[in-house]
């Protein structure tokens, strides 16, 4: 069974602050997807990374595709309330498989 | 407006009484998807379908069915909804090929009681 690991779990920094979250697996995934859910809606996709070592830029967010494919990073620079969210990433092989989310709470 | 419309949003229902989600899409897209979030166990897929008329089954399709009979259209059928299939749910839909995204609809939360 594939399984993507999310960490942390849990975010929970004040306005400014820089965070990382991480995407952990044992399975190689042809393209990795993140996504953020606010409450009440389905998910946003942000970003599709396909290339091993790919680095993505969405203004304030950098995501990272590891040199092996099995996992991957997204960091934000200075986060905003308005990045409070869940986060999910989604690896791609023969089907999608969601990871199991963190949930990012920014306070002003 | 791309998007992917789901209706109803919330549904309160008994157990035993059949009920559908209906699920559309006006992107074109070939593959259609239905997911159920619960606490603790993430976004799990139910159904998928490929094209018109090509449906498969996911990861937790006990009690659900779907039908493709239109490129836009993805209804998720419970014949007998039970207590344990409350949950949230959400239709997704992408191109074809797996490096594409996935638009979400807004969501469907089911009660069944």
């Amino acid at each position: 069974t594939q399984l993507l690991e999310q960490s942390p779990q849990f975010l929970s920094i004040q306005e400014g602050e820089n965070l990382t979250v991480y995407c952990n697996s044992s399975s190689v995934f042809s393209s990795l997807q993140w996504y953020r859910q606010e409450p009440g809606e389905g998910p946003v996709l942000l970003v599709t990374v396909v290339t091993g070592g790919e680095v993505k830029k969405l203004k304030r967010l950098t995501f990272q595709f590891g040199d092996a494919r099995k996992d991957s990073s997204l960091h934000i620079t200075a986060a905003q309330p308005g990045d409070t969210g869940l986060y999910l990433c989604a690896g791609a092989s023969d089907k999608l498989i969601f990871g199991t989310g963190t949930r990012l709470q920014v306070f002003p | 407006e791309a998007q992917v419309t789901q209706n109803p949003r919330y549904l309160i229902t008994v157990t035993g009484k059949k009920l559908t989600v209906t699920c559309s899409q006006n992107m074109n897209h070939e593959y259609m998807s239905w997911y159920r979030q619960d606490p603790g166990l993430g976004l799990r897929q139910i159904y998928y379908s490929m094209n018109v008329e090509v449906t498969d089954k996911g990861d937790v399709p006990e009690g659900y069915k779907v039908s493709r009979k239109e490129k836009r259209n993805f209804p998720l059928i419970l014949e007998s909804p039970s207590p344990n299939q409350t949950s949230l749910y959400f239709c997704a839909s992408r191109t074809a090929g797996g490096v594409y995204g996935y638009t979400f609809g807004s969501g469907t939360r089911l009660t069944v009681v």
